[in-house]
């Protein structure tokens, strides 16, 4: 089955205990995405990755670090968690990087999510 | 002034209903527009894609109108399965980057 399969998917934690979020596609898909999603704020995106070894900022990637060694994996790493990173975080797909005019390409798979709470 | 706006809501129609929800986007460059619907807690997911003057798909329409700058979701005959958070995403050409509106909520009461 096609998916976007992230892992935990409830953790808490406590300030300062590094953590990872882990990500992994099966559709061998070029664009991958972090997103956090809060209350009255709607998604927003952490970083992006268009291809292996190709990683950039979103809007909100303070705190956060990721990598693009495989392409299928795409992990969010928290190095010292804060409570204000405490947030549903999603992890997203598409065959082709966003912008790209071939129509369906840039469809987004969602991951199921994960829960974060730092304590 | 967001670049992807939305009522949040919530709308709250009983079954049967038609309902419409408008979403505007301040980037002219904006290229490609999506309706994903999500429902409590889950992940979201593709309700339709928008990529000309718009499109149909059973009870959904979507419209877009690039001189105003909005796209428009008609959902007809509300089921109670309907309720849900509609998001509008926009992604523009020039940047590639994908721009989600806060969402807007819909129940469907019987």
């Amino acid at each position: 089955e096609a998916q976007v399969t992230q892992n935990p998917r409830y953790l808490i934690t406590v300030t300062g205990k590094k953590l990872t979020v882990t990500c992994s596609q099966n559709m061998n898909h070029e664009y991958m995405s972090w997103y956090r999603q809060d209350p009255g704020l709607g998604l927003r995106q952490i970083y992006y990755s268009m291809n292996v070894e190709v990683t950039d900022k979103g809007d909100v990637p303070e705190g956060y670090k990721v990598s693009r060694k495989e392409k299928r994996n795409f992990p969010l790493i928290l190095e010292s968690p804060s409570p204000n990173q405490t947030s549903l975080y999603f992890c997203a797909s598409s065959l082709s990087r966003q912008g790209a005019v071939r129509r369906g390409a840039n469809v987004l798979t969602f991951g199921a999510g994960s829960r974060l709470t730092v304590l | 002034r967001k670049e992807v706006e939305q009522d949040p809501g919530p709308f709250n129609v009983p079954e049967g209903a038609t309902v419409a929800f408008n979403c505007t986007y301040s980037n002219s460059a904006s290229q490609s527009f999506f309706w994903y619907r999500q429902d409590c807690r889950k992940e979201p997911k593709l309700l339709m894609s928008v990529y000309s003057s718009g499109n149909e798909d059973g009870r959904f329409t979507a419209q877009l109108n690039r001189a105003s700058q909005y796209i428009s979701l008609l959902i007809r005959d509300s089921k109670l399965s309907d309720s849900a958070t509609y998001l509008c995403v926009a992604i523009t050409s020039n940047t590639g980057k994908l721009i989600f509106g806060q969402g807007t909520t819909l129940q469907v009461k019987p």
